[in-house]
């Protein structure tokens, strides 16, 4: 069985820009979370979507969006990048209490 | 609150057995998680914890304390691809607050 994908894996962005990341569940999941995580630290909760209904969102600035489409499959809009957006962004789709974690992608702002 | 507490690092020998704790001050607190984390890679799901006591699965073992908002985690005979990161995880809902993590180091 397929676990959950993130598309693309890395990504490389200058400041101001905008960047859209893609996560897909694994199969039968409803919720997808999106975290955060810089170099040496745990990950940091952006948002939680279950049903296409955000859930739950963390200590993220209005530049941070995101949005669940009705297979689960879910993205994350980050706009007008900074510096400290660099980071991996790590998706998790779960279906009861255990989040399992996709392999993440790696921006990088310049 | 969601103040999560556990060692920065530690260092173990191929074959020992270590533990790695950690408390937690979570509001509303529904269980507790371990995720192992290799460097570079994603957070992989070891255990969650939500009635009082000890819950072993092969190798690894974690004990919760909910009056006393403890967890450790137990690693036993102690392997090289064991080298990792440590996250404790407290849930609340259904979402989880990550620690900062404990680097594990094994030496041969």
């Amino acid at each position: 069985d397929a676990g959950v994908t993130q598309s693309p894996t890395h990504l490389i962005k200058t400041r101001g820009q905008h960047v859209t990341l893609r996560c897909s569940p694994i199969s039968g999941h409803k919720s997808v979370s999106w975290y955060q995580q810089v170099l040496g630290q745990g990950p940091q909760f952006i948002f939680q979507y279950y049903e296409k209904e955000e859930r739950g969102r963390g200590n993220f600035p209005d530049r941070f969006s995101a949005r669940q489409f009705p297979n689960y499959s879910s993205e994350l809009n980050v706009n007008a990048l900074l510096l400290g957006d660099s980071a991996l962004y790590l998706c998790a789709s779960s279906l009861g209490d255990t989040q399992y974690f996709g392999p993440g992608t790696r921006l990088t702002v310049l | 609150g969601q103040n999560i507490d556990q060692p920065t690092e530690m260092t173990a020998t191929e074959g020992a057995i270590v533990q790695i704790n950690c408390t937690y001050q979570t509001s509303g607190f529904n269980g507790l998680f371990w995720y192992q984390q290799h460097a570079g890679e994603a957070p992989t799901f070891l255990s969650y914890n939500v009635l009082d006591g000890l819950e072993e699965k092969g190798r690894f073992s974690s004990f919760l304390s909910r009056s006393k908002g403890y967890s450790y985690l137990l690693l036993k005979e102690l392997q090289m691809k064991d080298s990792a990161s440590y996250l404790c995880a407290p849930s609340r809902d259904d979402k989880i607050i990550f620690g900062k993590g404990t680097r594990l180091h094994i030496l041969p």
